[in-house]
Parts: C-alpha cells; sequence; structure tokens
C-alpha cells in the first residue's frame, strides 16, 4: 500500500476521555500535515512537520492536542480530555519538499465522534 | 476575511453543461493553488494544480489571475460522476501549510 494510512477509521469517546490517531504517510514524503474537517466546513490546519521536527501549530491546536512525529516516519495526534466539539474528521496529509509542485496526498481520515 | 474564499453552491446543472468555479485568495504572496476533490464522506484528492499560464487536463480547465487574486475551475460537458465538493487550495511558500477554501458543491443530474 503506497498512500497515506490512517488508523482508526472511527473512533467514538466519551467526553472526558482521551484518543490517540495515527498516521503512516507515503515512505518517501518527508512532510506530514494534519487538519480537521466539520461538515461542510474544508480542511483546517492543525499542524504541520517536516521531518521529525513539528514546524508549525495553528492556534486552533489547543493545549489539550499535542501530535508528535518522533523518528521522522509515522505520527500520532493526541485529543486529551475530548470535549464534544472536538468531533469531526481528523485528516493526515503527507508530501515531499515539492508538494508545492505535486500536491499533497491525504489519508482517509479518523472520524471522531464525542458522546 | 477567510484566507480562501469560494461560493459553496450548490451548483445543481444538467449532465453535458459547462460549469465554472471562481475563489478568491487574501495573501498576495500565495505561490501554489491548487484544486482538490471531495466526494461525500471521503478524503480530499488532488484535482489539478493551477499554473501562472492556466492548465488544462481533459474537460477540466484551471486559470490563475494574480492581479485580481482568484483562480477558476472550468468543467465541460459535466458528468454525473463530476457529482463532487470541488475545493480551491492555496500556499504561501514551498515550506508552509495548504489553506483550503470552503468548498463548492456541485450536482449534475441527468
Amino acid at each position: 500500500d503506497t498512500g497515506v494510512s490512517q488508523n482508526p477509521r472511527h473512533k467514538i469517546t466519551k467526553r472526558g476521555q482521551n484518543v490517540t490517531f495515527r498516521c503512516d504517510p507515503i515512505s518517501e514524503h518527508n512532510r506530514l500535515y494534519w487538519y480537521r474537517q466539520t461538515l461542510g466546513q474544508g480542511p483546517e490546519f492543525l499542524t504541520y512537520f517536516q521531518n521529525e521536527a513539528q514546524l508549525e501549530k495553528s492556534r486552533l491546536l489547543s493545549d489539550r492536542f499535542s501530535a508528535e512525529r518522533p523518528k521522522g516516519s509515522f505520527s500520532t495526534l493526541e485529543i486529551q480530555r475530548t470535549e464534544q466539539g472536538d468531533s469531526a474528521m481528523y485528516l493526515c496529509a503527507s508530501s515531499t519538499d515539492r508538494g508545492r509542485i505535486y500536491g499533497y496526498t491525504f489519508g482517509s481520515g479518523t472520524r471522531l465522534t464525542v458522546v | 476575511r477567510k484566507e480562501v474564499e469560494q461560493d459553496p453552491g450548490p451548483f445543481n446543472v444538467p449532465e453535458g453543461a459547462t460549469v465554472a468555479f471562481n475563489c478568491t485568495y487574501s495573501n498576495s504572496a500565495s505561490q501554489s493553488f491548487f484544486w482538490y476533490r471531495q466526494d461525500c464522506r471521503k478524503e480530499p484528492k488532488l484535482l489539478m494544480s493551477v499554473y501562472s499560464s492556466g492548465n488544462e487536463d481533459g474537460r477540466f480547465t484551471a486559470q490563475l489571475n494574480r492581479a485580481s487574486q482568484y483562480i477558476s475551475l472550468l468543467i465541460r460537458d459535466s458528468k454525473l460522476s463530476d457529482s463532487a465538493t470541488y475545493l480551491c487550495v492555496v500556499s504561501y511558500s514551498s515550506a508552509s501549510k495548504i489553506i483550503f477554501g470552503s468548498g463548492t458543491r456541485l450536482s449534475i443530474r441527468p
């Protein structure tokens, strides 16, 4: 499988619980992005890694959110003390350094429902 | 004002029609432009990059107007399978995140 892989596909959690999502980018892609998408909206940027370095974080990423990419390969996004407003599709994308020419490849996303 | 703005639609057109969408962006330093397609409950998929000189891919034509800060997508001879949400995407630099518009919904009717 040469695409971007995200797990789990769906997650239902109770408010206040912690959740962690995983993204495996395309192997030769050094850049990895996390986005969040709610119904009727375009994806909103959360954070971006170049290799293992987290280069940018959105103000949307509150203290309850943390992302890591420890070896520059897969990445995890953790949400602590989930709230109902966290319910959304969490999308991961990856690219090479030439992403601005060739675009970015998205995974199928993790759909989070907080009840 | 949003960084990338699109008419949300929906555009409802008959099969075979030509349809065009525009997208405006606020940052004049924007360097890269794309159109993505997103089917219901699926991930966005790259439809085409948008080059300064404009570019065409089959029935799809993309144009960039830097002076007026907008990009456009033209779909000719529309097919039922073109029904989707079309997302306008902008990037400021090669090292930057990409920013999405809210998308334009297109529905092609038989």
